[in-house]
């Protein structure tokens, strides 16, 4: 299968940090994608990673482990914008698969 | 902004009815891909189009089918609508280089479609 898990929803205060798995198959991996989606609007690209380890992008980083089929973005200095579902999808030759989206819900 | 645009941003049909979806691609992309996404749910992967033939399909019946036109925009086709045809139906645009892989997806904001 092309299973993608990660959890539904997740809670965190203004400022903190927070880390958001997911798990992926990992047959015909072709790397990792995370995206960030606010209701009601497009899915914006936040990382791609491919090869193994973390990847620093501004308070966003992403990290990979091909070996465990695992992933993570991690989110720092929280801010109240961040509320959004993030989306993790696993690149099998060029078409995403995705899971269901974490729903993030950031409190003053 | 990602430069990618649907049309219509919303749409109600009826059951039974036919529907078609419009995407222009980001200016210099020559790949679309089309998702349909439910309400509290990840996109799901269509079809893609690479210079006007579709390369490679998800788990979505004939009765959906695409078109991708020289200007490498796309239209998907919505055949004999069922209640469960509503959602958020989502196109991106990429370059496709090589074999096509590692491509980064940009997003319309997508049209969202209800059947009743």
């Amino acid at each position: 299968g092309q299973n993608i898990d990660q959890p539904t929803e997740m809670t965190a205060t203004e400022g903190a940090i927070v880390q958001i798995n997911c798990t992926y198959q990992t047959s015909g991996f072709n790397g990792l994608f995370w995206y960030q989606q606010h209701a009601g609007e497009a899915p914006t690209f936040l990382s791609y990673n491919v090869l193994d380890g973390l990847e620093e992008k501004g308070r966003f980083s992403s990290f990979l482990s091909r070996s465990k089929g695992y992933s993570y973005l991690l989110l720092k200095e929280l801010q109240m914008k961040d509320s959004a579902s993030y989306l993790c999808a696993n690149n099998q030759g060029g078409k995403l698969i995705f899971g269901q989206g974490t729903e993030l819900s950031v409190k003053p | 902004e990602t430069g990618v645009t649907q049309s219509p941003t919303h749409l109600i049909k009826t059951r039974g009815q036919q529907v078609t979806l419009r995407c222009s691609s980001q200016s210099g992309h020559n790949t679309v891909s089309w998702y349909q996404q439910a309400l509290g749910q990840g996109p799901q992967f269509i079809f893609q189009y690479y210079r006007e033939e579709e390369n490679g399909r998800g788990n979505f019946p004939p009765r959906f089918s695409g078109l991708q036109f020289p200007n490498y925009s796309s239209e998907l086709n919505v055949n004999a609508l069922e209640l469960d045809d509503s959602a958020l139906y989502l196109c991106a645009s990429s370059f496709r280089t090589g074999t096509g892989v590692g491509n980064i997806q940009y997003f319309g904001a997508g049209t969202r479609l209800s059947v009743l």
